[in-house]
């Protein structure tokens, strides 16, 4: 079964608004880390954003935050006001602490296009 | 966060040759992860590298095929052997960064075989 699921394969959105990059997640370990990368189309790998399945608050860095619902097993991306550098593709990971080996578990991605 | 460093950045080959892919970082870290990204997919482990040790390759991953070193804390690579125009991927190495979650990856060798 797929551990972490990201159902958007391409989005548009126009520049300036606010996009949510949708990711959900399947897991019994009670401690885990979800994880968000930006990988834009020179390849590197860019962290975005992290939050532990024990964090009371959602996870905030400058126009990123984690919607994160625990119950619903959701972790999406907000980006706001979107800009032409946000195009790129994102991928949501997840690692669970029993893993100790800390492989992170990835998603399909999603291609994010933002319109001028 | 930990600056990570790869070399080559981009390389062409010809089927059967074999090609080794240097990481370098700029701190000591325990653990290096060896990951293929084929063309329009997802991340795959290859291995996991720690000093002094062998390194532990996921399934469908063998150490024969992609030997790996890692003979500091510092310092891997990742050798693709007798390579096939499948092996054509962007292969990245990670660090886990020191007291943190995330992991740090360098910025990619991309490998087209011929």
């Amino acid at each position: 079964a797929q551990k972490i699921t990201q159902t958007q394969p391409g989005m548009f959105v126009q520049e300036k608004e606010a996009v949510t990059l949708d990711c959900t997640y399947d897991t019994s370990d009670p401690s885990y880390g979800l994880f968000w990368y930006k990988q834009p189309s020179s390849g590197e790998m860019i962290f975005l954003i992290y939050q532990g399945s024990y964090d009371q608050q959602n996870a905030t860095e400058g126009r990123y935050s984690l919607n994160f619902q625990k119950a619903r097993k959701s972790a999406n991306l907000v980006i706001s006001a979107s800009q032409l550098g946000d195009s790129a593709m994102y991928f949501c990971a997840m690692r669970e602490t029993l893993n100790s080996n800390y492989q992170l578990i990835w998603g399909a991605g999603t291609k994010l296009i933002i319109k001028p | 966060s930990a600056v990570i460093s790869q070399k080559p950045s981009r390389d062409i080959c010809q089927r059967g040759t074999s090609l080794t892919i240097q990481c370098q970082v700029d701190s000591q870290v325990t653990m290096m992860f060896w990951y293929r990204q084929q063309p329009g997919q997802s991340l795959t482990l290859i291995a996991t590298a720690n000093q002094g040790s062998e390194a532990t390759y996921e399934s469908g991953f063998v150490i024969d095929k992609f030997p790996i070193s890692r003979p500091n804390l510092t310092f891997s690579t990742l050798t693709v052997s007798n390579m096939s125009p499948e092996d054509s991927s962007i292969y990245l190495c990670s660090v886990e960064g020191l007291g943190s979650y995330e992991q740090y990856f360098g910025p990619g060798t991309r490998l087209t075989v011929t």
